[in-house]
Parts: structure tokens; C-alpha cells; sequence
């Protein structure tokens, strides 16, 4: 059976620290992995990772995905309270996406 | 471009009534698909399709109907609805199922008593 899984569930940070969110996964047929950002509405596109070793960056947020180890990481820098959100991540297989429960980033003034 | 819509965006249903959740793009994506999304479950795949005239089952397909039979609209039906599917439904669509990025409609709250 597919399934992606995050971790933390929940994280509670102040503003200005670096966070590390985490998705392992263990599918057939993987395409690509994906993190999606949602704010109390529709999940956003944040980053689409399908080789091993290249980091993709946007601004403070960078992520890395190890196809060996089956897991990636999404690492956000010098948080703000913007960056609060549910941290979504995603496995294309096949014809299907396959979602972790997500990790819920707080950011504390 | 208007992108992925759905109405309604809230609905509460009494258990064993039916009705139809809307979902259109006006992007000329091929793919297009509906999830759930309950507490501590993450978003589950329904259904699916790749194109016009073809769809799937995805994880959680019981209790729902789709059809496709244009590019712009993916309709999810409930035919009895139960309190069990009370969540949030979003629709999404991307230019193919080769390609990743999918774009999510505002979601459709729903409620069964």
C-alpha cells in the first residue's frame, strides 16, 4: 500500500528560527514529490522534486529529496509569521497523488 | 483566467439526500480530480480523470460518482450522503497527469446530519 508520512505533526516555532519538515514515503511507480503550502484555504504549489540531490530553493524556503532513502526534507530559514501554515507533502504515482497528513508550522512573534 | 471553481462553497445535507459538487477550469488542463480532506487525514484522493470521457477510482471512492464529459467540468456526485462524508471537498486540475503542479479550487464545506 502507498502512503506518505510527515513529521512533525505540529511545530511551534519563534520568528527568526529555522524549521526542518519531513516526509518519508514508500510507493511504486513514484514520478515525484511535491510540497504544497496551506493556509486555512486551497494547498498551494510550493516545490516539485524528482531527482535526488538537487535542492530546489524559493526565497527562504529550500527543499531536497533522496530517492534512496525515500524521504525529503523542506527547510524554511529565519521564520516569519507569515510562514504559518499547514506544510503539505505529496507523491506522484502512476495516475495518482498520494498526500502525508501534513505538519502544522506556528510561528510566534 | 478564473482557474479551478466549485460551488457551493458550503452545503449541509440531511443523511440519504443526494447532490452534486461543481468543479470547473477554464485552463485546458487534462487532468482533473477531487479529494477529501478530514482532521489528521490529510487529503485523500476520490477520483480522477485524464482526460474527457475517462475516470478512476482513487483511495476513498465509495459513496461518490464522476463524469467527464467535457475538458472544463468534473462533477463529483454523492448518491446517499451519510455523516461519514462530512469534510472538506476540494477539486484540482493540472495540464496532464504527466504534469506534477496541480492547481486546487477553493474547496466545498459540507455537512451531513
Amino acid at each position: 500500500e502507498d502512503k506518505v508520512v510527515q513529521s512533525p505533526l505540529s511545530l511551534v516555532v519563534h520568528e527568526g528560527d529555522t524549521v526542518t519538515l519531513n516526509c518519508s514515503y514508500e510507493v511504486t511507480n513514484f514520478r515525484s514529490l511535491l510540497w504544497y503550502k496551506q493556509e486555512k484555504k486551497a494547498p498551494t504549489f510550493l516545490f516539485m522534486l524528482t531527482s535526488s540531490g538537487i535542492e530546489k530553493k524559493s526565497g527562504r524556503l529550500s527543499s531536497i529529496l533522496d530517492k534512496k532513502e525515500l524521504f525529503s526534507i523542506l527547510n524554511i530559514t529565519a521564520t516569519q509569521t507569515g510562514d504559518s501554515a499547514v506544510y503539505l507533502c505529496a507523491v506522484h504515482t502512476g495516475n495518482q497523488f498520494y498526500f502525508g497528513t501534513g505538519t502544522s508550522l506556528t510561528v510566534i512573534p | 483566467n478564473a482557474g479551478v471553481t466549485q460551488t457551493p462553497k458550503f452545503q449541509v445535507l440531511k443523511t440519504g439526500q443526494s447532490m452534486t459538487l461543481q468543479c470547473a477550469q477554464d485552463m485546458n488542463h487534462e487532468y482533473m480530480s477531487w479529494y477529501r480532506q478530514d482532521p489528521g487525514m490529510g487529503l485523500r484522493l476520490i477520483h480522477y480523470s485524464v482526460g474527457a470521457g475517462i475516470t478512476d477510482q482513487g483511495e476513498v471512492p465509495n459513496g461518490y460518482n464522476v463524469s467527464r464529459s467535457t475538458t472544463e467540468d468534473f462533477p463529483l456526485r454523492l448518491l446517499s450522503a451519510a455523516p461519514s462524508q462530512t469534510s472538506v471537498y476540494f477539486c484540482a486540475s493540472s495540464y496532464s497527469v504527466r504534469y506534477n503542479e496541480q492547481f486546487f479550487g477553493p474547496g466545498t464545506r459540507l455537512t451531513v446530519l
